[in-house]
């Protein structure tokens, strides 16, 4: 059965504070590990989609990285604005997206 | 930029009631999903539509949940029966021919009295 676990389920960070959130998955046919993030009351946005081990995105302050098992959100000197919830997702092969349960981020001033 | 439309934002219900959801997808996007997150949770897939065929119904209650879209544009989501259980936020999702990229809508909060 496809699965994707975050890690931790919450993680508090001082402004500046860099840190990394984690996603482990298994899956039989994986199309793409995907990246959103969700503010209160909103929909998913979407971040990053990675498609294979050794692959690597960046935009702003994040940056996503992908192995065989694993994928790492790394938050560099995050700021107050960055503070939501973090879902990792895989697809499968007919497209449907397979998530984590989120990781909530919160960075104080 | 070209949004995920949905309605209502909010819905509160008792009980036993009927309740609907209506979903607009990004103009030309085949491919449409259903969501449903439960507060701390993560989105479990209810439905998927290809067009208007269902592709995945799978985890969908089909006791008291219904989906369609009729036209292969929007699509509803009706319970009935409402339970306590099905508080939960209600997502629906869009995707293009061959893009992997799934775009969120903002959601339809349900609460259930």
């Amino acid at each position: 059965e496809d699965q994707v676990t975050q890690s931790p389920e919450a993680l508090r960070l001082q402004e500046g504070e860099s840190s990394s959130l984690n996603c482990s998955y298994t899956v039989s046919g994986l199309r793409g590990l995907f990246w959103y993030r969700q503010d209160p009351g909103k929909g998913p946005e979407f971040l990053f989609t990675l498609y294979s081990a050794g692959e690597e995105k960046e935009k702003e302050r994040l940056k996503a990285t992908l192995t065989k098992k694993e994928s790492f959100l790394h938050i560099t000197a995050p700021k107050p604005e960055d503070s939501a919830t973090y879902l990792c997702a895989v697809q499968e092969k007919g497209g449907k997206l397979i998530f984590g349960q989120g990781t909530e981020l919160s960075v104080k001033p | 930029e070209a949004e995920v439309a949905q309605s209502p934002r909010y819905k509160i219900t008792e009980k036993s009631q009927a309740v609907a959801f209506w979903c607009d997808p990004i103009s030309g996007h085949a491919t449409l999903y259903w969501y449903r997150q439960i507060l701390g949770q993560g989105p479990e897939l209810l439905v998927q539509f290809q067009d208007e065929s269902v592709v995945d119904d799978s985890q969908l209650p089909k006791d008291r949940f219904s989906a369609e879209r009729l036209k292969g544009v929007d699509s509803t989501l009706k319970i009935q029966p409402a339970e306590l259980g099905d508080s939960a936020m209600y997502l629906c999702a869009s995707g293009g021919a061959g893009a992997n990229v799934l775009t969120f809508g903002a959601g339809s909060r349900l609460t259930v009295l």
